[in-house]
């Protein structure tokens, strides 16, 4: 079945850029999404196909996907950006739908 | 706007049956690809299951044969019934989903399922 890695823990300074990469086999050729669950609530999602931002996500969150490494940028990083941050992608050769394992995202 | 809403969770022993709903406003399930996606304490997310537009249904390995996704279009509906329940199955539940079948765009706040003798 298809793995998708995260590192456990991202910390970055307010104002500063975090960067959460997500790792796969050949990752680039899918599409990739991205949810952010703050404690005790449901995930939201933020980021869809790579680098697509629905409606009410900042500009501040952006994406990219290439090889075997997909990567969310956050910049400017806010106090409010500090939760766990998941990818995720559908894999055809077995429909199923798999996530990392999760990313927390500290604000020092 | 879009809502999601599970009923159903608890407390059930090992080996026991529940079954979960998911109710949304704003979204007509029959036109949608709807999710459920598993979070057990203190753990990441976990897809479990999903039902298509077109009626087709995939399961996690960890779940296929015990679970079942359906859906009932007359009331906008989706249900997801869940026997031979483990331990392992206590998370809470969410139901998801949306236009795409790839990715989970709503999301409701969830249902806690507690398998324990």
């Amino acid at each position: 079945s298809y793995v998708l890695t995260q590192p456990p823990s991202v910390s970055v300074g307010p104002g500063k850029t975090a960067r959460i990469t997500c790792g796969g086999n050949n990752i680039g050729s899918k599409g990739v999404h991205w949810y952010q669950q703050k404690p005790g609530q449901a995930p939201v999602l933020v980021i869809s196909y790579g680098n697509d931002r629905p409606s009410g996500i900042p500009e501040r969150f952006s994406g990219s996907n290439s090889g075997n490494t997909a990567t969310l940028t956050i910049s400017r990083v806010e106090g409010g950006d500090e939760a766990d941050y998941y990818c995720q992608v559908w894999d055809s050769s077995s429909d199923h739908w798999v996530f990392g394992g999760g990313t927390k995202l500290t604000v020092l | 706007e879009v809502q999601l809403v599970e009923s159903g969770g608890g407390l059930i022993q090992p080996g026991g049956s529940l079954r979960l709903s998911c109710s949304p406003s704003g979204l007509i399930v029959s036109h949608n690809y709807i999710s459920w996606v598993r979070q057990a304490p203190g753990k990441g997310l976990e897809w479990v299951s999903i039902i298509y537009a077109g009626g087709g249904t995939y399961y996690a390995d960890s779940v296929n044969g015990r679970f079942t996704i359906s859906r009932d279009n007359s009331k906008n509906m989706v249900s997801l019934q869940m026997n031979s329940l483990r331990a392992e199955d206590t998370a809470v539940y969410f139901c998801a989903g949306g236009e795409s079948s790839s990715y989970f765009e709503y999301w409701g706040q969830g249902s806690l399922v507690t398998v324990s003798s």
